[in-house]
C-alpha cells in the first residue's frame, strides 16, 4: 500500500515568493496534519484537517495557510516567504476518527530552501 | 514546549540492547507515553506507546516505571538500520483527534559497528 506522498521533495525560493507544498495521505485516511521542521529540532506542528476542515492550528503566522480537498489530499501555501521559513515540512495522515491512540503516519517530507 | 526530557545523544555498539531514557515527571492520569523515530532525510516513524504496563512489540519494548514520571525504550538488538533520533512524546489518550504531536529534540541514537 502506498504511504503518504508528498510533492515536490525539494524546492527552492526567494525571499517574498509563495510555494505550494502537497500531500496525499494513506488510502482511508480523514485527516492530514502538517508540521514545519527546521535543522536541528523536532518538527512542529502547523495545521490539522479533517473532513476539509480544520481542527487545529499551530502559532504560526497568517502567512501559512491550506485545506484540504473532497478526496483528502491536502496543500500547505505559504505567502511571502522569508528567510526563516527554510524548512523540511512534513505531512502526516490519520484515520481521523475518535480513537484511543490514533497514530500518525508521516511522509518523507518537502525540503524548502529560502534564499 | 515538550513535556519530556531526553538526552541529546547516546552510542550503542551493533548487536548490544539500546536503552533510550525519557523524563516525564509532570505526566498527567490520561496521558499515553509515544515513541517515535527519525532516520536522516525521512519522516518520523511510529514505533510504540503505553500508558503504565509495559509493552512490547515486533520493534521495541517500552518500560514504564510504576509513579509513570520516566520510561526507557529498549531496542533489544540494535542495528546500524536503527541509527536515528528518537522522540518520547506525551499525549491524551482517547484523543479525538484534534491533539498535535509535541516533540522535543529527541535522543540522537548512534548505533557504532
Amino acid at each position: 500500500d502506498a504511504g503518504v506522498t508528498q510533492s515536490p521533495t525539494h524546492l527552492i525560493k526567494t525571499r517574498g515568493q509563495q510555494v505550494t507544498l502537497r500531500c496525499s495521505p494513506i488510502s482511508g485516511h480523514k485527516s492530514v496534519s502538517w508540521y514545519q521542521q527546521v535543522l536541528g529540532q523536532g518538527p512542529q506542528f502547523i495545521f490539522q484537517y479533517y473532513e476539509k476542515e480544520e481542527r487545529g492550528r499551530g502559532n504560526f503566522p497568517d502567512r501559512f495557510s491550506a485545506r484540504q480537498f473532497p478526496n483528502y489530499s491536502s496543500e500547505l501555501n505559504v505567502n511571502a516567504l522569508l528567510l526563516g521559513d527554510s524548512a523540511l515540512y512534513l505531512c502526516a495522515s490519520s484515520l481521523g476518527q475518535v480513537v484511543n491512540n490514533e497514530k500518525l503516519f508521516f511522509g518523507s517530507g518537502t525540503q524548502l530552501s529560502v534564499l | 514546549d515538550a513535556k519530556t526530557t531526553q538526552p541529546p545523544s547516546m552510542d550503542c555498539a551493533e548487536g548490544r540492547a539500546a536503552n533510550l531514557p525519557c523524563n516525564h515527571s509532570t505526566i498527567s492520569g490520561n496521558e499515553y507515553v509515544y515513541w517515535y523515530r527519525q532516520i536522516h532525510s525521512q519522516g518520523p516513524q511510529y514505533i510504540i506507546h503505553g500508558l503504565k504496563n509495559n509493552e512490547t512489540n515486533e520493534m521495541a519494548s517500552l518500560i514504564i516505571t510504576e509513579d509513570r514520571k520516566s520510561s526507557t525504550l529498549i531496542l533489544p538488538h540494535a542495528t546500524l538500520r536503527d541509527t536515528a533520533v528518537y522522540y518520547c512524546i506525551v499525549r491524551v489518550a482517547y484523543d479525538s483527534g484534534n491533539t498535535p504531536l509535541v516533540f522535543g529534540k529527541g535522543t540522537r541514537l548512534s548505533v557504532i559497528a
